[in-house]
């Protein structure tokens, strides 16, 4: 199972928005509806952010949202914080009960 | 309140085995599966494998099949990854993850070092 493919690192502002993709195929992403992301700070535990493609967990800020188009998964960052800049990972069910991840990408808030 | 608590770092030679445990509390050890995750040190996520909440089935990732087990004892909710044949490349921090679908709540990690 190849790994779905995102930017490997991407920056922006205070305040600006962002968006990452996440680029998979039909037998993943674009097959179910279980799409989800994650929020990697240094040396910390990942952190589910979405779920379910475009899902918030509670206590997960509004400024994060997701959605899908085709095959192709989408995160959005709005109103860029310091506290943003951390490691992203997407992942998506693969069929016969197996999942894959994306490679990370790096966000830098200049 | 949910909490996976993951046993210490280990230290292997090559072709050694390591079997990490992860125990669970905070919710109904038997209504959600358990998925591995590693990490190698300065590089991205990959999943390892799962397990069924209630009937001890069992998913494995294509390059590690033959390698990994992964158990549950119900009796002390705890979960457990066992990876044989231990190479350099197995160098990584293991994490377990509740799986509903997603992975909800992460323990904090296990890094396993496999060094000659």
């Amino acid at each position: 199972q190849s790994a779905l493919t995102q930017p490997a690192s991407m920056s922006g502002s205070p305040g600006q928005s962002i968006t990452i993709s996440c680029a998979g195929a039909s037998s993943d992403i674009g097959g179910y509806d279980l799409v989800s992301w994650y929020q990697q700070h240094p040396g910390k535990v990942p952190k589910l952010i979405i779920y379910n493609v475009k899902k918030r967990p509670s206590g997960v800020s509004v400024r994060y949202s997701a959605s899908r188009s085709a095959n192709t998964a989408s995160l959005t960052i709005s109103g860029l914080q310091p506290d943003d800049e951390a490691d992203y990972y997407c992942c998506s069910y693969a069929g016969g009960g197996t999942w894959v991840f994306g490679g990370g990408t790096k966000l830098t808030v200049l | 309140q949910v909490q996976l608590v993951q046993s210490g770092p280990e230290v292997r030679k090559p072709g050694a085995s390591v079997k990490v445990s992860c125990k669970a509390s905070g919710y109904i050890f038997n209504t959600y599966g358990i998925s591995w995750v590693r990490q190698v040190p300065g590089q991205g996520l990959e999943w390892v494998g799962w397990i069924s909440d209630y009937n001890g089935h069992t998913k494995y990732a294509e390059k590690l099949q033959g390698r990994v087990t992964m158990t549950t004892d119900t009796s002390t909710s705890t979960a457990y990854m066992e990876l044989r044949g231990l190479r350099s490349d197995d160098t990584a921090v293991y994490y377990c993850t509740r799986d509903r679908n997603y992975f909800d709540f992460w323990g904090q990690g296990t890094l396993v070092t496999v060094s000659s």
